[in-house]
């Protein structure tokens, strides 16, 4: 069964000092991998996604990730923070069998000016 | 391309009345996710259509919760009767599952229940 694990409910940093959030997953298979975003009172927005092609994934707005299979891994970067990139970070892996996402419990990212 | 639409954005109502929200998938797309979001339990999986059919309702609270999808671009989940705790926001997401996994969201609607 696939699982997902965000290490941290909370990352607080300065602007513009590197982001990063982490996300464990667990998959029989190889899995999609996604990160999605939600800024207060706001809709998910899907950020960038890992689906078997390069392990470096660049996303909107700075972000990247990179799969590591060995580690089980898929965390989240962006060199250099800014106060709009203030928001939850969920991250997802894909239930291959009925095509469901299995979500994190989510990362709350705080820009401390 | 717009994306996927929901209606209302927000619902006020007493408890006991019925409550209606209705969403419009992504055109082309074929499977159709209502989630429900809370402070308390997070994000969680109402329902599933792939192709216009019920899939998997397990994540049905309960029987006051009904969805239907009666053609490819329109969907809608009922609540009758509504209590206090339905209170939430109500996501619609859809997906072109050939294509892969991802699924793009409607802007929620906000439902409170007095």
């Amino acid at each position: 069964a696939q699982s997902v694990t965000q290490l941290d409910s909370h990352v607080s940093v300065s602007e513009g000092t590197p982001v990063l959030l982490r996300c464990n997953y667990s998959s029989s298979y190889s899995p999609s991998l996604f990160w999605y975003v939600q800024h207060p009172n706001k809709g998910l927005q899907l950020l960038l996604k890992y689906t078997s092609a390069a392990t470096l994934v660049k996303g909107i707005n700075g972000f990247e990730a990179e799969f590591k299979k060995s580690e089980t891994s898929f965390h989240l970067t962006k060199p250099s923070a800014h106060m709009s990139d203030a928001a939850e970070y969920f991250c997802v892996v894909s239930d291959l069998s009925n095509y469901q996402l299995i979500w994190g419990a989510g990362t709350k990212l705080i820009i401390k000016p | 391309d717009a994306g996927v639409i929901q209606s209302p954005r927000h619902e006020v109502t007493e408890m006991g009345q019925e409550v209606t929200l209705r969403c419009k998938p992504i055109s082309g797309h074929n499977s159709l996710f209502w989630y429900r979001q809370t402070m308390m339990r997070g994000l969680e999986l109402l329902i599933y259509f792939n192709n216009n059919v019920p899939i998997d309702d397990s994540g049905m609270p309960e029987d006051r919760f009904s969805a239907k999808m009666p053609n490819a671009s329109f969907s809608t989940l009922k609540i009758q009767p509504s209590e206090p705790r339905d209170s939430a926001v109500y996501f619609c997401a859809s997906s072109y599952t050939p294509q892969g996994y991802e699924q793009y969201f409607g802007p929620g609607t906000r439902l409170t229940v007095t």
